[in-house]
């Protein structure tokens, strides 16, 4: 078990350009998660998804963002024409389930963006 | 919609204190509720759960009950460690075909030796 990853650590980029974070989960996990979390907050939701399968996205994730797993591994979030109020840690986290959410998500140690 | 109120921090503590972490929800139905830990540097971990109504969640120490009539879920240790020095996270899980959790602010400890 060694963990989810997520690549890069830190992020800077200027306003208007877009990033792409990178999430690879547990291997044999089949849900995997991404949110937001800003300094002095708790994370917050951003999509879902089972497998391949995106089932579930905030209504916060605007439409400048995208996510993809493809083959249900590893996984990407982009933002495009990226904002100063993009910046936070996005967070991935992964489990194995099935029905209701009552397992235990792993969390990734986070991407830290800072737009200029 | 769904809601998780944690007490303010930072909370600085002395080795050996008794810790008490104010946390209440807002939810619809019988949601599920967590304690979540951030270790400096590390990922946030499960650190206990309880998915019904007087159940208790325990770890390492930690407890807490899940009071419905209070709407409460208070993280209780009888004896901290300068080792438990990390931000804690009350998380709440309501279903209706929903797959996130809501989070607390999060609530900073320090222990002192």
């Amino acid at each position: 078990d060694t963990g989810v990853s997520q690549d890069p650590r830190h992020k800077i980029t200027k306003r208007g350009q877009n990033v792409t974070f990178r999430c690879d989960p547990i291997s044999e996990h089949n849900r995997l998660y991404w949110y937001r979390q800003t300094l002095g907050q708790g994370p917050e939701f951003l999509t879902y998804f089972q497998n391949e399968a995106q089932l579930e996205k905030s209504r916060l994730l605007s439409d400048r963002f995208s996510a993809e797993r493809p083959k249900g591994s590893f996984s990407t979030l982009e933002i495009q024409r990226t904002e100063q109020g993009d910046s936070a840690m996005y967070l991935c986290a992964s489990s194995f389930g099935t029905g209701n959410l009552g397992e235990k998500l792993f969390f990734g140690s986070g991407t830290q963006l800072s737009v200029l | 919609g769904d809601s998780v109120t944690q007490m303010e921090g930072p909370v600085t503590l002395s080795e050996e204190a008794f810790l008490t972490i104010n946390c209440t929800y807002t939810a619809t139905g019988y949601p599920s509720l967590f304690w979540y830990v951030q270790y400096p540097g590390e990922g946030l971990q499960l650190l206990l759960k309880a998915t019904k109504a007087d159940d208790k969640g325990s770890n390492k120490g930690f407890e807490a009950t899940y009071r419905k009539e209070t709407t409460s879920f208070h993280l209780e240790k009888g004896s901290v460690q300068v080792s438990d020095s990390a931000v804690y996270f009350c998380a709440l899980y309501s279903g209706a075909g929903s797959y996130q959790l809501t989070f607390g602010k999060g609530t900073k400890l320090s222990v002192i030796p």
